[in-house]
């Protein structure tokens, strides 16, 4: 079946640190990939998707590349700030079969001190 | 910005007694989900439910567990007979869409923890 798996956390960083979480999948079929983040007290939010091998989604200073021959989906941002604290998780959804369920890993929580 | 909300924020109850878990989906969505989180891991899809009926369910998803959309707004979570094992942060989740072909954003809500005692 499908899985997805990422790094453990927490991750705690200095202001403007460069931040990478680890992100590997299995999947059967043709995944579209994903992070979401979740800020404290409120629900999960989208951050950034990619549907198809090599790309790349990025939002807020955040990056990820969809990397078939790896299985992988790495998040970067290049200088973190403290209001990035949270916790990230990376989800994939295979439209080959399911109708728009998301698979998440455990999550990463990420602690940025300034 | 509109948004998923969810109630209540905590909920305490005794093993065996039924829990309803509300959650109100933005208005013009037509796909509702439920996902669960027990503490430490991971975030697990439970039912995902579409034109007053469910579109797909998890094998956590057992008799125990039903949905329902009884009016307009609401997009309800049952639990007949909770276990302890059943403690855990259930979301809401909704969308526009949620064809096989095109990915459409999933948006949360800021979950129910679920106590039980």
């Amino acid at each position: 079946g499908n899985s997805v798996t990422q790094m453990e956390g927490p991750v705690t960083l200095s202001e403007e640190a460069f931040l990478t979480i680890n992100c590997t999948y299995t999947a059967t079929g043709y995944p579209s990939l994903f992070w979401y983040v979740q800020y404290p007290g409120e629900g999960l939010q989208l951050l950034l998707k990619a549907t198809k091998a090599d790309d790349k989604g990025s939002n807020k200073g955040f990056e990820a590349t969809y990397r078939k021959e790896t299985t992988s989906f790495h998040l970067e941002k290049g200088s973190v700030q403290v209001s990035d604290s949270a916790v990230y998780f990376c989800a994939l959804s295979d439209r080959t079969d399911s109708w728009g369920k998301l698979q998440f890993g455990s999550g990463t929580q990420v602690v940025v001190t300034p | 910005e509109p948004e998923v909300t969810q109630t209540p924020s905590h909920q305490v109850t005794q093993m065996g007694q039924e829990v309803i878990l509300r959650c109100v989906p933005i208005s013009n969505h037509l796909y509702f989900y439920w996902y669960r989180q027990i503490l430490g891991q991971k975030v697990e899809f439970l039912v995902s439910f579409y034109n007053n009926e469910i579109s797909e369910k998890s094998e956590i998803f057992d008799d125990q567990f039903s949905v329902e959309r009884p009016d307009g707004s609401n997009f309800t979570l049952k639990i007949r007979s909770t276990k302890l094992e059943d403690s855990a942060m259930y979301f809401c989740a909704s969308s526009s869409g949620g064809s096989r072909r095109v990915f459409h954003e999933q948006y949360f809500g800021p979950g129910t923890r679920l106590t039980v005692t």
